[in-house]
């Protein structure tokens, strides 16, 4: 069974860097079958695709966020993480890590972990 | 990117009723949709790929149609449980991209 565990600092001061990261255990980042995900959820609003990584280091990332972000992958570490720099209040939200496969729906989701933004 | 415009965004309904959440996309993905729950302080949770296939374990009063840019999601006599926020996502492009969310309430 994938479990999928977000771990970071939950308080960022405005300006400063978001960093996450994800565990993977019951399956392996190096699986060529999947792509690895981060998803945030602002409070009381919708699901926003941040980026998507493959294990080989290929990344894809939402045009709006692009110029702030970094997603890696350690599959030593079996974890993929997030960077978000200069951040502001708009980036507080639920962060979530993922998994899809190829060409396909999110099959599995972290527990999500909420990062506020705030001095 | 593609937008995904979901509606209606709030559904008032009762126990037993039928109700269909609309998404629509703004160039064809195909069938490439999938739909999701999700209850409040939880992950979503994904009902429907490709348009119409019901994933494992869930009931089969969902039900999803569509192709292009045009999707719906139906749940046929809706139960207790039932009562969540819905996202449609298309996945047709590798920058995936959600519908707004339609927060299914009781009447």
């Amino acid at each position: 069974q994938l479990q999928l565990q977000e771990s970071g600092p939950r308080l960022v001061k405005p300006s400063e860097t978001l960093s996450l990261a994800c565990s993977v255990s019951g399956g392996s980042i190096s699986d060529r079958s999947y792509y690895w995900v981060w998803i945030r959820q602002p409070p009381g609003k919708g699901l926003e695709w941040i980026g998507t990584i493959y294990y080989s280091g290929s990344t894809y990332y939402d045009p709006s966020l692009k110029s702030r972000i970094t997603i890696s992958v350690d599959t030593s570490k079996n974890q993929f993480s997030l960077n978000l720099s200069s951040v502001t209040a708009a980036d507080t939200a639920v962060y979530y890590c993922a998994r899809h496969g190829g060409v396909g729906p999110i099959d599995s989701w972290g527990q999500g972990t909420l990062v506020t933004v705030s001095s | 990117d593609i937008q995904m415009t979901q509606f209606p965004s709030t559904l008032s309904a009762s126990v037993g009723d039928r109700v269909t959440i609309t998404c629509r996309a703004s160039e064809s993905i195909n069938r490439w949709l999938a739909w999701y729950q999700q209850k409040p302080g939880k992950a979503p949770k994904l009902l429907i790929s490709k348009a119409s296939t019901l994933e494992s374990g869930v009931p089969s009063r969902f039900s999803g149609s569509g192709s292009g840019t045009e999707f719906t999601l139906t749940i046929s006599g809706l139960q207790p449980d039932d009562f969540a926020t819905y996202y449609c996502q298309q996945y047709s492009s590798p920058l995936y991209t959600f519908g707004q969310g339609t927060k299914l309430e009781v009447k």
